[in-house]
């Protein structure tokens, strides 16, 4: 199975801030890793796909980075809507074999 | 509006089965796979397998094999999970998610409300 490994678990913001989210993994995902929102009570929401690629709707303030095995979430300024927790997941083969992140709640 | 809509909470004893329905709207259900994901406080995201309702192929994490049947009914654009011999580690939210359709591999652009599943004897 690929590891997907989030860092850091939890991130102390506040509005205005940029804020960084990594997330690597194991071995090779290629550029097959999203980035997920999810609010308390709610399911995920896409945000990312293909590691750099915003979803339609999504506020351009997110953006998206990767290099080799690591990949990068950044939102620009942070917002109130903003807090929240992040999960990466790659995606990289046709099989459900997929894995997510444990995760990262920005918080005040 | 492009929704999955999933059937309500679950209790269940250990040993039991369960059956979550998820009613796709506003997209052509055949064309598009659907997967099933769950969140549990011991295991975080997991995607237990995913089907394709056009011809039914289904496919399925190795983790899961044996325990999940994944079924679709194109007449009532209706995915379903089937969870068989449910313990309590198996307590959590599930989702019903639609895979995305760009050339080469794909992300999970529409999710479900998400089944609530306590299992307890």
């Amino acid at each position: 199975d690929i590891q997907m490994t989030q860092s850091p678990s939890t991130l102390s913001a506040s509005v205005g801030d940029r804020v960084t989210i990594t997330c690597r993994a194991s071995q090779s995902v290629n550029s097959w890793l999203a980035w997920y929102q999810q609010k308390p009570g709610h399911a995920p929401k896409l945000l990312i796909y293909k590691a750099s690629n915003l979803e339609v709707g999504v506020p351009s303030r997110f953006s998206g980075y990767r290099s080799g095995t690591e990949f990068n979430l950044t939102i620009s300024s942070l917002q109130p809507d903003d807090f929240a927790t992040y999960y990466c997941q790659q995606y990289n083969s046709y099989s459900p074999e997929w894995t997510f992140g444990q995760g990262t709640k920005v918080e005040f | 509006e492009v929704q999955l809509v999933q059937s309500g909470a679950e209790m269940k004893k250990p040993g039991e089965s369960l059956r979550i329905s998820c009613e796709a709207s506003g997209y052509s259900f055949n064309t598009y796979w659907i997967a099933w994901v769950r969140q549990t406080p011991g295991k975080g995201l997991e995607c237990l397998g995913l089907i394709y309702p056009g011809d039914s192929d289904a496919r399925y994490s190795p983790s899961f094999l044996g325990q999940v049947t994944i079924a679709a009914d194109k007449s009532v654009s209706t995915a379903y999970l089937q969870l068989d011999n449910v313990g309590a580690s198996d307590s959590g939210v599930y989702y019903c998610a639609r895979r995305a359709m760009r050339p080469g591999y794909n992300a999970l652009d529409i999710w479900g409300q998400g089944t609530l599943v306590s299992v307890s004897s």
